[in-house]
């Protein structure tokens, strides 16, 4: 397997625009996570799926941030509009069942907000 | 949630030397993982280790859940073990949660 992909690796964008990240999960994993790191937060979860299905929101900022996950194979991550403190970089993981299973990380999209 | 306290936060070793890392946690975990975050930023899994020992060349971790604890040995350092080491964990919940890690720098 190719692993969690991520894209695009690198967006730079202006502050008012509109960020859409996208994540394909490992093939067979039921649950999808988004994480932002931040050099003043660190890691932290911003959302996760289980069974495409959104399980725990509380960790997405504000009502400009939203995620989807249409399937099984496919998840995006939307910033709407974007503001400079969204600079960040953004991982997609995955797992094969809940919480109580190895995660594998994607190689992050790193995001620019000017 | 739970909370994950990592030490040493800094480490720098000079290349062949050996090192421990700690991690501590606030409540029991059902889930653990050992992850370095190389310098381009990659989080490349090492252990998946919620309990006993595990060893994978150079690398080994154990975790003690009753008592709360995990550590990773690194054993005859080289430069390319360089970066950041998190020891995510969930308590009883999906969420792995992360420390502050600790960044190891390698030298020649």
């Amino acid at each position: 397997d190719a692993g969690v992909i991520q894209s695009p690796r690198h967006e730079v964008t202006e502050m008012g625009q509109e960020v859409t990240l996208r994540c394909k999960p490992i093939s067979g994993h039921n649950s999808l996570f988004w994480y932002r790191q931040t050099m003043m937060r660190g890691l932290e979860l911003l959302i996760y799926f289980n069974n495409n299905v959104p399980i725990d929101d509380s960790g997405m900022p504000e009502d400009r941030f939203s995620a989807k996950m249409p399937n099984a194979s496919f998840s995006t991550l939307k910033i709407q509009p974007s503001e400079p403190r969204d600079s960040a970089v953004y991982f997609c993981a995955s797992s094969l069942w809940g919480a109580d299973a190895e995660a594998f990380f994607g190689q992050g999209t790193r995001l620019t907000v000017v | 949630g739970i909370q994950v306290e990592q030490s040493p936060p800094d480490l720098i070793l000079q290349e062949g030397a050996n090192s421990t890392l700690r991690c501590n946690f606030s409540d029991s975990v059902n889930n653990l993982q050992w992850f370095h975050q190389n310098p381009w930023g990659q989080l490349i899994n090492l252990f998946y280790i919620p309990s006993g020992t595990k060893q994978n060349g150079r690398l080994s971790a154990t975790t003690v859940a009753t008592e709360r604890y995990s550590l990773l040995y690194i054993s005859s350092s080289q430069t390319t073990d360089s970066g950041v080491y998190f020891c995510p964990s969930g308590a009883g919940s999906y969420q792995l949660t992360f420390g502050k890690g600790t960044k190891l720098s390698v030298i020649p």
